[in-house]
């Protein structure tokens, strides 16, 4: 069973750096799937922030692309996001997710972690 | 950069079928998926490459799509199936949300 578990602060101050982790369990992070990030601010839809491989090979959403950095420990089986420079847009739930390759679907997804921007 | 849009709302009748519809440029020629979210919850697709049904759900759930639209539908609604659905698409290596619908079950 495939799971996937997100941590790290909930809170986060303007201009400052989000980091989570995501660890998997059930699943090694070297198998050929992309691993996932996607956040849904108060109330919104689901936006896509990137994803990444475990060779590093990594796509990030055009939109946040000069803000996100994406990595991964596989001495850990966990992989990670950076935010940079975050405002109070960039509040919302983080989730991780694991996705079939080929264009494919998020199949298994953390439960999902709040972050909050705020001073 | 490419987009997807979905009615905000659907009603359906218990027992009745709901349609929600995904429209994007040609999507027709694209892998569309389908997610069901529970407030609360973290999104479970229902439909995987269009029209495939992943492990576990319901034979009531199925997909379509052609041309300028992709067609999510719900035979025969249940009160568990109130949710918000989300279609997803790839563009140059990018994935792509729908907007998101909210469908109520009366």
């Amino acid at each position: 069973q495939v799971q996937l578990q997100e941590s790290g602060p909930g809170l986060v101050k303007p201009s400052g750096t989000l980091s989570l982790i995501c660890t998997v369990s059930g699943d090694s992070i070297t198998t050929p799937y992309w691993w996932n990030w996607v956040r849904q601010s108060p109330g919104k839809g689901l936006e896509w922030i990137g994803e990444i491989l475990h060779s590093g090979g990594a796509n990030y959403n055009p939109s946040l692309k000069s803000r996100v950095i994406m990595s991964v420990d596989k001495s850990k089986n966990q992989f990670s996001l950076e935010l940079n420079s975050v405002t109070s847009a960039d509040t919302a739930v983080y989730y991780c997710a694991r996705w079939d390759g080929n264009n494919g679907a998020g199949h298994y997804w953390g439960p999902g972690t709040l972050v909050t921007v705020s001073s | 950069s490419y987009e997807l849009t979905q009615p905000l709302s659907v009603s359906v009748v218990l027992g009745q079928t709901a349609r929600i519809s995904c429209g994007g440029n040609n999507i027709g020629s694209k892998d569309v998926h389908w997610y069901q979210q529970k407030p609360g919850q973290a999104p479970v697709v229902v439909i995987d490459r269009g029209s495939n049904r992943p492990s576990g759900i319901p034979e009531r759930f199925s997909g379509s799509n052609s041309g300028n639209t992709a067609t999510l539908t719900i035979s025969r609604a249940q009160a568990g199936d109130e949710a918000d659905y989300y279609c997803q698409v790839w563009d140059s290596n990018t994935a792509v949300f729908g907007t998101g619908t909210k469908v109520t079950v009366l």
